[in-house]
């Protein structure tokens, strides 16, 4: 069964680094999604994109924060300058190529997270 | 302001039970419904939703949830609990419209020999 990946599985790094966390869509979805889960706190949403573009953000996703999808097969969230409160669990999601005002809903599926700890 | 709510943090059933794991919401519109669920170390596991029409649905490993659009809830249910289906469940919504799903703060399934 298809399923999304995402690499590393725990990123350790300084407060002010910049880093970029790694997901591999399943293949055939045109629809990529980031979450975080703050130690204790409930899953928040990002970011959604879409044909290269930003669909919808949250608050949270703020300048520090931007996504790519450099090739046909990665998508990456890269933060520029880490704060101690971005340390979280990041979660990744990919579903297939209906969006939210079509008719039909596709769930999105999700990779098993990469844990960023800031130092 | 938008929000999901699993008032227990968890449930405790004995295997071979019936197990009811609850979710109410609080999102404008006729939004659309989920259950996740996470095993150790693993992502968030689709398990089922609801879109429209019928208010019960069934989905993986023998799982329903029952829509109830005046109580606002979507609980999940499953006639009899088996000790792997020992979790963290997620209810979560989305409205029509956005992208973005909104997550319950999850419940814990303990399910005993």
């Amino acid at each position: 069964e298809p399923e999304v990946t995402q690499t590393p599985s725990h990123q350790v790094t300084q407060m002010g680094q910049e880093v970029i966390l790694r997901c591999v869509p399943i293949s055939n979805h045109l629809y990529f999604y980031w979450y975080r889960q703050i130690l204790g706190q409930k899953v928040e949403f990002l970011v959604s994109f879409y044909n290269n573009e930003i669909s919808e953000k949250s608050e949270i996703f703020d300048d520090q924060f931007s996504v790519e999808r450099p090739d046909g097969s990665n998508f990456t969230l890269k933060i520029r300058s880490t704060k101690l409160e971005d340390s979280a669990m990041y979660f990744c999601a990919s579903s297939e190529n209906r969006g939210p005002g079509t008719s039909g809903y596709n769930e999105q599926f999700f990779g098993p997270g990469t844990r960023l700890t800031v130092l | 302001a938008q929000s999901v709510a699993q008032p227990e943090d968890q449930v405790n059933v004995a295997e071979g039970n019936p197990l009811t794991v609850k979710c109410t919401y609080s999102v404008s519109g006729n939004p659309y419904l989920f259950w996740y669920v996470q095993y150790p170390n693993r992502g968030l596991q689709f398990l089922l939703k609801y879109i429209t029409g019928d208010n019960l649905v069934k989905g993986s490993y023998g799982f329903e949830a029952e829509f109830n659009k005046s109580q606002t809830s979507f609980h999940l249910k499953k006639p009899s609990a088996l000790v792997s289906d020992s979790a963290l469940y997620f209810c979560a919504v989305r409205r029509r419209g956005s992208y973005k799903l909104i997550f319950g703060s999850g419940t814990r399934l303990l399910v005993r020999p």
